[in-house]
């Protein structure tokens, strides 16, 4: 256990629904991650969330959409993904800027994706 | 583009040995490196930082930094089969801080 948690672990969905992934984290740190993990593929950078402000966005499609509401829980809103959307879904979290632990990122177990 | 290199194996040394796992980063200014472990279905598990050029020993695992080779290399003493798994190289960069992870080394150790 990591500290970091997700829901749901797995999820099967169609084209054309919505779903939301939710993480949380109970390790007092102040930045989060999404990232997608695809096979062959490595680790892809989605959102970056410092104090509940988005920092970064790596050119996600808009039909993923992310949701801070504050440095202890984050959401990835789904909607109208494609088959080459399925893939693991990670969240991690990491202490603010000027620690020593600075970027030490903490995964949670993840969410195993599938767009049918 | 910021680059993170690795071997993606497979590496198969036999149970007691030393495994060698290398890693290259093409962002000089490159300041904090990190191992990740992950096993097959599960996350990322770190299991190693470094920050400064040389070697830090943790247990069985020694991270090594060469940053005027742009070079981090993790070596597992004693391998175990419990340590087969992927590793994954970690580097930060970008204005953030951000990592960048290469495609991951797959190890497997033989009793």
């Amino acid at each position: 256990e990591t500290g970091v948690t997700q829901t749901p672990r797995h999820l099967v969905m169609g084209m054309t629904n919505k779903k939301s992934l939710k993480c949380e984290q109970h390790l007092g740190h102040n930045a989060m991650y999404w990232y997608k993990q695809s096979a062959k593929k490595p680790l892809e950078l989605m959102f970056v969330y410092n104090f509940k402000e988005q920092t970064e966005n790596n050119s996600v499609p808009s039909r993923f959409s992310p949701e801070c509401p504050n440095s202890s829980h984050l959401f990835l809103h789904l909607h109208t993904l494609q088959p080459e959307d399925s893939a693991l879904y990670l969240c991690a979290s990491s202490q603010a800027k000027g620690t020593s632990r600075y970027n030490e990122q903490f995964f949670g177990p993840g969410t195993r994706l599938t767009v049918l | 583009q910021k680059e993170v290199e690795q071997n993606s194996g497979p590496l198969s040394v036999p149970e007691g040995a030393i495994a060698s796992l290398n890693c290259t980063y093409s962002d000089r200014v490159s300041q904090s490196f990190f191992w990740y472990r992950q096993y097959s279905g599960k996350s990322p598990e770190l299991i190693m930082s470094i920050y400064s050029n040389g070697d830090k020993e943790d247990g069985r695992f020694t991270a090594q930094l060469n940053k005027a080779s742009q070079y981090v290399s993790l070596l597992i003493r004693d391998s175990q089969p419990s340590d087969s798994a992927t590793y994954l190289c970690a580097v930060r960069g970008g204005s953030q801080g951000n990592l960048i992870f290469g495609k991951g080394t797959k190890l497997s150790v033989k009793p």
